[in-house]
């Protein structure tokens, strides 16, 4: 079965600290995969997709992501937190010829301690 | 560009009511999908459309939705007759290409059924 799985429901962090948000995936096609961020009461805004090619990709306000094919997953990092990072976060997986049916995660609260 | 344009943002109700969601997707994107978000299921795909086909509606939960694009700039989300359950945050997104593409969310309504 299609799944993504984001373990950590919630995580909060120090101001300045790193982060790593976690994500798994299945999925029987050559997977693209996504991270998006939701603000309160806001859309979902993309931070960063994976297609092809080079595994570690780089998105925008400071995040990168690494696929690692062997685990099945693409985790999220960012090497120092701000406190407008606070925002839940979404890994999502789709595949060409999909169109828009991606599979999302259930998301992982992030928290930004002062 | 004003991004993706859903209304209303809010939407109480009582059951048996029929509700219409709308949305007016970025001005040259071609497809657009419609997701539903709710804690129990995380971020759902209802449906989509391609140069205004429904192309997928194997996410439409049942006979009481409906949803149509008469033109490339809007499409509408209908529930008739509403019940409880369907209480949740629906978000409209839209992409350049049917393929799994950058989406762009809109901030999406809270339909609270009573």
């Amino acid at each position: 079965a299609q799944s993504v799985t984001q373990p950590d429901i919630h995580i909060t962090v120090s101001e300045g600290a790193s982060l790593e948000l976690r994500c798994n995936y299945s999925y029987g096609a050559t997977p693209y995969l996504f991270w998006y961020v939701q603000s309160p009461g806001q859309g979902l805004q993309l931070l960063l997709k994976y297609f092809s090619g080079d595994t570690l990709v780089q998105g925008i306000k400071g995040f990168e992501a690494e696929f690692k094919r062997s685990q099945s997953s693409f985790n999220l990092r960012k090497p120092s937190v701000h406190w407008s990072d606070a925002a839940e976060y979404f890994c999502a997986v789709g595949a060409l010829g999909q169109g828009g049916k991606l599979i999302f995660g259930q998301g992982t609260e992030l928290s930004v301690k002062p | 560009d004003a991004g993706v344009i859903q209304s209303p943002r809010h939407e109480v109700t009582e059951m048996g009511q029929e509700v219409t969601l709308r949305c007016k997707p970025i001005s040259g994107h071609n497809s657009l999908f419609w997701y539903r978000q709710t804690m129990m299921r995380g971020l759902e795909l209802l449906i989509y459309f391609n140069n205004n086909v429904p192309i997928d509606d194997s996410g439409m939960p049942e006979d009481r939705f409906s949803a149509k694009m008469p033109n490339a700039s809007f499409s509408t989300l209908k529930i008739q007759p509403s019940e409880p359950r369907d209480s949740a945050v629906y978000f409209c997104a839209s992409s350049f290409r049917q393929g799994a593409e950058k989406l762009f969310f809109g901030s999406g309504t809270q339909l609270s059924v009573l």
